[in-house]
């Protein structure tokens, strides 16, 4: 069975305080490992997907990396406007965990403070 | 372009009435999915089509819960009787279909459903 597990649950940092929030994952076939995110009363908003370990994305201040057992989303010079739930999940292409089912974590809750 | 839209916002039921939560997927996308997401936890898959099919059904608590696609666009996701348990958010996502490599699902709002 697929699993992911994110750490830490919640982190406050300053502005500007640069951090990472963490993704460890077990997935048969690690088909794509997707990044969104989650203001209060929304839905998920997708981030970014990486498919191979080695691969980086980047989108403003946030960059994803992956490797073969985790992926980190390191912010740059956080703003207020950061805050928000950040979701990793994962899709695997076994068997068992086949077709196009995420796996997702429970998420770390960002607070950016000015 | 619209995104996944969901209605409603917000359902607030009395245990053992029924409900429904209507989704319109974005347009083009064949896969549609609906979640439920419990306070303080990630989404967890109940049901996911393709077009008409529901091809996984296996989380969907099929004694209370039911759920159809006519015509492979829109969904609606029925709870008879609801239980206090299934206060929870339900959202619905989209994408284009598995093995297409365009994967990625897109989220609705979410209906945030209350049972007191």
């Amino acid at each position: 069975e697929d699993q992911v597990t994110q750490s830490p649950e919640a982190l406050r940092l300053q502005e500007g305080e640069s951090s990472s929030l963490n993704c460890s994952y077990t997935v048969s076939g690690l088909r794509g490992l997707f990044w969104y995110r989650q203001d209060p009363g929304k839905g998920p908003e997708f981030l970014f997907t990486l498919y191979s370990a080695g691969e980086e994305k980047e989108k403003e201040r946030l960059k994803a990396t992956l490797t073969k057992k985790e992926s980190f989303l390191h912010i740059t010079a956080p703003k207020p406007e950061d805050s928000a739930t950040y979701l990793c999940a994962v899709q695997g292409g076994g068997l068992t965990g086949g077709g196009n089912k995420l796996t997702f974590g429970t998420g770390t809750q960002l607070k950016v403070e000015l | 372009e619209a995104g996944v839209v969901q209605s409603p916002r917000y359902k607030i039921i009395e245990k053992k009435q029924p409900v429904a939560f209507w989704c319109n997927p974005i347009s083009g996308h064949n896969t549609l999915y609906w979640y439920r997401q419990n306070l303080g936890q990630g989404p967890e898959l109940l049901i996911r089509y393709e077009n008409e099919e529901a091809v996984d059904d296996s989380q969907l608590p099929k004694d209370r819960f039911s759920a159809e696609r006519l015509k492979g666009v829109d969904s609606t996701l029925k709870i008879q009787p609801a239980e206090l348990g299934d206060s929870a958010v339900y959202l619905c996502a989209s994408s284009f279909p598995w093995g297409s490599r365009q994967e990625t699902q897109y989220f609705g709002p979410g209906t945030r459903l209350l049972v007191l």
